[in-house]
């Protein structure tokens, strides 16, 4: 069974950075893309980029171009995202979650149970 | 962007059956998903490519539609499907829908 085990909370100062994990188990990361997913409280879900752990390649959205920087590392097959510049806009639930290399047609098929990170000074 | 359009709330009743709209601004074709999210948990896919069913989703929950109309369908509701139902699309990178907040009576 495929289980997305990610970081704990976060309390960052303002103007800060953080980076969150993401540890995938049950296979191997190099099987899925990775996406991550901001959830602000009350609110829906905004989608914020992918990578390929097999060659690094990213994709971001728009609005998460400078904010957001995915990385990910084969070996102890784990993904990251790292949030910069921090601010009260930037406090939220944040999922990772995969999308299979050959199934589900660019679906996200397992969830992470989700980080809260809280920006206050 | 493109931009996915889904009312905001629903109440039903349960044994009831329920369709939940999803409006895409542009054609996805049938790049569609729809997720089920309880409140304090992660979401969990239902449908992808608009009507393909998720391994190990009751048979209860149904996807349509291709372009830009989509609907879930619920039949019949459960007093556990309360939930929000989220569309996706996956034709233009990801975006999502506003959620619907399903309730039931």
């Amino acid at each position: 069974e495929v289980q997305l085990q990610q970081s704990g909370a976060e309390l960052v100062r303002p103007g800060t950075s953080v980076k969150l994990s993401c540890k995938v188990s049950g296979d191997t990361i190099t099987a899925y893309y990775m996406h991550f997913v901001k959830q602000r409280p009350g609110q829906g879900l905004e989608w914020i980029g992918r990578i390929d752990p097999e060659d690094d390649s990213t994709k971001y959205a728009e609005k998460f171009k400078n904010k957001a920087t995915l990385t990910a590392d084969t070996s102890s097959n784990t993904a990251y995202l790292k949030l910069s510049s921090l601010t009260s806009e930037d406090t939220a639930t944040y999922f990772c979650t995969t999308e299979s290399v050959n199934y589900g047609g660019s679906s996200f098929g397992y969830w992470g149970q989700g980080v809260m990170v809280t920006v206050s000074s | 962007d493109t931009v996915l359009t889904q009312s905001p709330a629903l109440a039903v009743s349960p044994g009831e059956r329920v369709t939940i709209s999803c409006r895409a601004s542009e054609s996805v074709s049938t790049l569609m998903h729809w997720y089920q999210q309880k409140p304090g948990q992660q979401p969990t896919l239902l449908i992808y490519l608009a009507s393909n069913l998720e391994s190990g989703v009751p048979a209860r929950f149904s996807g349509s539609g291709s372009g830009t109309d989509f609907t879930l369908t619920i039949d019949p509701v459960e007093a556990d499907d309360t939930a929000t139902y989220y569309c996706q699309q996956s034709w233009n990178d990801w975006t999502f829908g506003g959620g619907t907040k399903l309730e039931l009576k």
